[in-house]
């Protein structure tokens, strides 16, 4: 069965500093998906970034970017400039390609950012 | 263009009622998926459904909860006699027919309280 594990309960950051998120998986496939959802004191669930696991070239969204290691199977999530809006949980998650799968969603991490 | 639609946001009931929680998909998906979400935790899978079809429900408790997914209307995940244990956010997420991104868009989450 797929896993997802993040080793950081909490985290915290400078404003402005540049903070990284760990997070590592389990799984025999070798088409899949990985996300990061931030959920902030509202609960909605967002999207951050996601990767297709075919793809070499890491994902970047603006501040947010990530290093995918498919032979680790380590997906970190490295927010730059961080900003106070980005206090949250974030979560890693996994899904298959190969079907409509669940996502499978690891523990989160609860980010702080110090002013 | 509408969002994952859940309802009520908050509800309330004593041990032993029963709740009934809606989800309306985005425009055009097809595939609902439910998520409880227990305090200070991650997102937990319970069932996937396609319109009256139950596909994957493995994350479901044996007893007491029932989900639904008509040809018309909402998704409807029930609980019956609830028990203060079930207190959580549950949130529905929705995905369309051709898989594209791999993502998954969610609900603000209906947050359930069991006095």
């Amino acid at each position: 069965a797929q896993t997802v594990t993040q080793s950081q309960p909490e985290m915290s950051v400078q404003e402005a500093e540049t903070v990284t998120l760990s997070c590592t998986y389990d799984t025999s496939e070798s088409d899949y998906y990985l996300f990061w959802y931030k959920q902030p004191p509202s609960r909605q669930m967002i999207l951050v970034i996601r990767q297709e696991a075919y793809k070499q070239q890491n994902a970047t969204e603006n501040r947010f970017s990530v290093n995918f290691q498919k032979a680790a199977k380590s997906f970190s999530l490295k927010i730059s400039d961080s900003q106070l809006g980005d206090a949250a949980m974030y979560f890693c998650a996994y899904r298959r390609e190969t079907s409509y799968d669940k996502v499978i969603f690891g523990p989160g991490t609860s980010l702080s950012v110090i002013p | 263009n509408a969002g994952v639609m859940q309802n009520p946001r908050h509800l309330v009931r004593r041990r032993g009622q029963e709740a009934r929680l809606r989800c309306s998909p985005m425009k055009g998906h097809s595939h609902v998926y439910w998520y409880r979400q227990l305090p200070e935790e991650g997102l937990k899978f319970m069932v996937y459904l396609q319109k009256e079809n139950i596909i994957d429900e493995s994350g479901m408790p044996k007893e007491r909860f029932s989900a639904e997914f008509p040809k018309e209307g909402p998704s409807i995940l029930r609980i019956q006699q609830v028990v203060r244990g079930d207190s959580a956010a549950y949130f529905c997420a929705s995905s369309p027919r051709r898989q594209i991104t791999g993502e998954l868009f969610f609900g603000e989450g209906s947050r359930l309280t069991v006095l």
